[in-house]
């Protein structure tokens, strides 16, 4: 089992919809949490970084770390044609050492 | 700035050869990655540099695998007798600090016939 897991997708919204992103992770010890969007042939790109519980909101983008449940998740509101990428979400417990889930493959259709 | 650059961008080998991938890590960053992806997978942690040694290499699969860091900035990633399941996109990250953003590379898709 990995330790973190991921709904591979794919996912198709229409413009404008808010989509829901989600990650489940086995290992205690991860305290901080990302979401990255990576487009094809291209590195992930860092979007929402977290420490610990709670929710942090940055413009149409807000994640969720429920570290009582092992429940990460990433909100998109307002989806954009432009937001269709592949999503990873990662986490890592002290050294910066990440392990990633396998990616969401999200479409926002015009 | 410049960001990450990795090169070569693409790689074709044949099984048992040897490969040298390269990172040139954004300026001043003390900390450098190396991570595999194989097709429809995230991205799996190979070794952490903080400066020039090897803080984490626990994610090398096996001792084919080879990664120096002399000056604390160029990374080289070795690969020797390479297998046909060492076909990936090898991605470079570097950061300033071990809790701070990790920034990637475009990647080297290493493919090996």
């Amino acid at each position: 089992q990995k330790e973190v897991e991921q709904d591979p997708g794919p996912l198709s919204v229409p413009e404008g919809a808010i989509v829901s992103l989600n990650c489940t992770y086995s290992n205690s010890a991860f305290q901080y949490f990302m979401w990255y969007r990576q487009y094809s042939r291209k590195g992930p790109e860092l979007l929402m970084y977290t420490y610990s519980s709670g929710n942090k909101e940055d413009g149409r983008f807000t994640a969720q770390v429920d570290k009582s449940s092992k429940y990460i998740s990433l909100f998109i509101r307002d989806s954009q044609p432009s937001d269709s990428a592949t999503y990873l979400c990662a986490s890592y417990t002290n050294a910066g050492k990440s392990t990633f889930g396998d990616g969401t493959t999200l479409t926002v259709k015009p | 700035g410049a960001g990450v650059s990795q090169t070569p961008s693409n790689k074709v080998t044949e099984k048992g050869k040897y490969v040298e991938l390269r990172c040139d890590p954004i300026s001043g960053h003390t900390a450098l990655y190396w991570y595999r992806q194989s097709l429809g997978q995230g991205p799996e942690f190979l070794i952490y540099f903080q400066g020039t040694g090897a803080a984490d290499d626990s994610g090398l699969p096996n001792d084919r695998f080879f990664a120096v860091r002399p000056e604390g900035s160029v990374s080289t990633l070795k690969i020797q007798r390479t297998e046909r399941g060492d076909s990936a996109v090898y991605l470079c990250a570097s950061s300033s600090g071990a809790h701070n953003e990790q920034f990637f590379g475009p990647g080297t898709r290493l493919t090996v016939l």
